[in-house]
């Protein structure tokens, strides 16, 4: 069975200070995708990234970037100088068949000006 | 281009009544999907269909029905609503095929159900 772990219910910061949201995902396939979505309040989903199971590069994007490594099966998200507009909740979720997606729980994270 | 839309919005229901919500995709996808959000929870899977005429059962599927009479519509139907079925609902719809590309979620509906 697929699982993804979001173990960080909440997170608060401040303005400018660095943040890591954990992902920690169980699968048996081989070759599997990695996703993750913000939902700001307004509630929308939306895309930041996918990842599969054949790259483990680091990705970085702005301020975001995503540590994969698929020794400890996790792939972690982190924002650098945190703005009050990354407050949100954040999923990480995992492919299945015919391109379902297995969600974690989500981290809300709150950043205080 | 619309991207994912769902009908309506927001809903107020009372025990036992029943209703229709209504997911459509004009980016020719094959494969839609219904989701429900809780809090705590993620988001859970309902019902899926990889293409016109055909459906299958999520991890949620008790208390709801689907039908994908047409390629760009998905249709969540509630015959009996009850209190737990109270969330928000997310519609959803990808291209198909073996790969992993982006899913496209619509704005979600909620759900009150009284």
């Amino acid at each position: 069975a697929q699982k993804v772990t979001q173990a960080q219910t909440e997170i608060s910061v401040v303005e400018k200070e660095d943040v890591t949201l954990d992902c920690v995902y169980e699968t048996r396939d081989t070759t599997y995708y990695l996703f993750w979505y913000k939902q700001p309040p307004s509630g929308e989903l939306v895309f930041l990234i996918r990842r599969n199971s054949f790259d483990e590069q680091n990705e970085i994007s702005g301020r975001y970037s995503w540590n994969f490594q698929k020794s400890t099966s996790s792939f972690n998200f982190t924002i650098t100088a945190s703005q009050v507009v990354d407050s949100a909740v954040y999923f990480c979720a995992l492919r299945g068949g015919f391109q379902k997606l297995v969600f974690g729980t989500g981290t809300r994270l709150l950043v205080s000006p | 281009n619309a991207g994912v839309t769902q009908t309506p919005k927001f809903r107020v229901l009372k025990t036992g009544q029943s209703m229709t919500l209504l997911c459509a995709q004009d980016m020719n996808h094959e494969y839609m999907y219904w989701y429900r959000q809780d809090p705590g929870m993620g988001l859970r899977l309902i019902h899926y269909s990889v293409g016109e005429g055909t459906t299958a059962k999520g991890e949620v599927p008790d208390g709801y029905n689907v039908s994908r009479l047409k390629k760009q519509n998905f249709l969540l139907g509630l015959e009996s609503a009850a209190p737990s079925q109270t969330s928000v609902y997310f519609c959803a719809s990808v291209r198909g095929g073996r790969g992993a590309d982006t899913q496209y979620f619509g704005p979600g509906t909620r759900l009150t159900v009284l």
